[in-house]
């Protein structure tokens, strides 16, 4: 399967720990999106890389969420310290070009109790 | 916070009827929208990606308008079967950036 893979695809953690997702893109993408969705939204972006520089993040993302792309290719999200707000389907894209199609990957559900 | 607006919110057709949502949003700095459909259980999929001023895109039943001066774009189902039930999501990206705004989506059942 050469599609976006996002590892684990659920995760349930308390409050307070910390979680970090992983996102595997198309291999030839060198563009990689992370979003965030909750019930009755669509994808809010969170963060974007281009290779592996980090180009832009959200204005409204906490100092607690953290990503990186160490060698442009594989990328994780990590949020520290987890409250009940981050519960959310974490979705990660990839694209070949600025306005080209994303390809999704199935996501990773967060629920923090 | 930039407002990509769709509408409406949900939407329930008879099988075999056509119908239409809308998306809208602010027409300055624009570069591009797609359009997306995101089954339950799946990954969101392109449909269409739109980026001159009356573009017109057809897949199949289904087909975009995009009109960039007022700032909307058409999303147009022929005879919708059951399998046409999903999340329809826009989503703008600008010219000053590489963030996509997505819509909230329309939700569309589609009833055999």
């Amino acid at each position: 399967d050469t599609g976006v893979s996002q590892n684990p695809r659920h995760k349930i953690t308390k409050r307070g720990q910390n979680v970090t997702f992983r996102c595997d893109p198309i291999s030839e993408h060198n563009r990689l999106y992370w979003y965030r969705q909750t019930l009755g939204q669509g994808p809010e972006f969170l963060t974007y890389f281009q290779n592996e520089a980090q180009l832009e993040k959200s204005r409204l993302l906490s100092d607690r969420f953290s990503a990186e792309r160490p060698k442009g290719s594989f990328s994780t999200l990590e949020i520290q310290r987890t409250e009940q707000g981050d519960s959310a389907m974490y979705l990660c894209a990839s694209s070949s070009r600025v306005h080209y199609e994303q390809f999704f990957g199935p996501g990773t559900r967060l629920t923090v109790l | 916070i930039l407002n990509v607006e769709q509408s409406p919110q949900s939407l329930h057709v008879q099988e075999g009827d056509s119908t239409n949502f809308t998306c809208s949003f602010p027409s300055s700095n624009f570069y591009a929208l797609h359009w997306y459909r995101w089954e339950t259980a799946k990954s969101p999929e392109a449909l269409f990606v739109m980026t001159l001023n009356g573009d017109e895109k057809k897949k199949g039943r289904i087909s975009a308008t995009l009109n960039t001066k007022e700032g909307y774009s058409y999303l147009y189902i022929k005879g919708s079967q059951p399998e046409d039930s999903a999340t329809y999501l826009c989503a703008l990206i600008l010219n000053t950036g590489n963030q996509f705004y997505f819509g909230t989506g329309t939700s569309l059942t589609v009833i055999p």
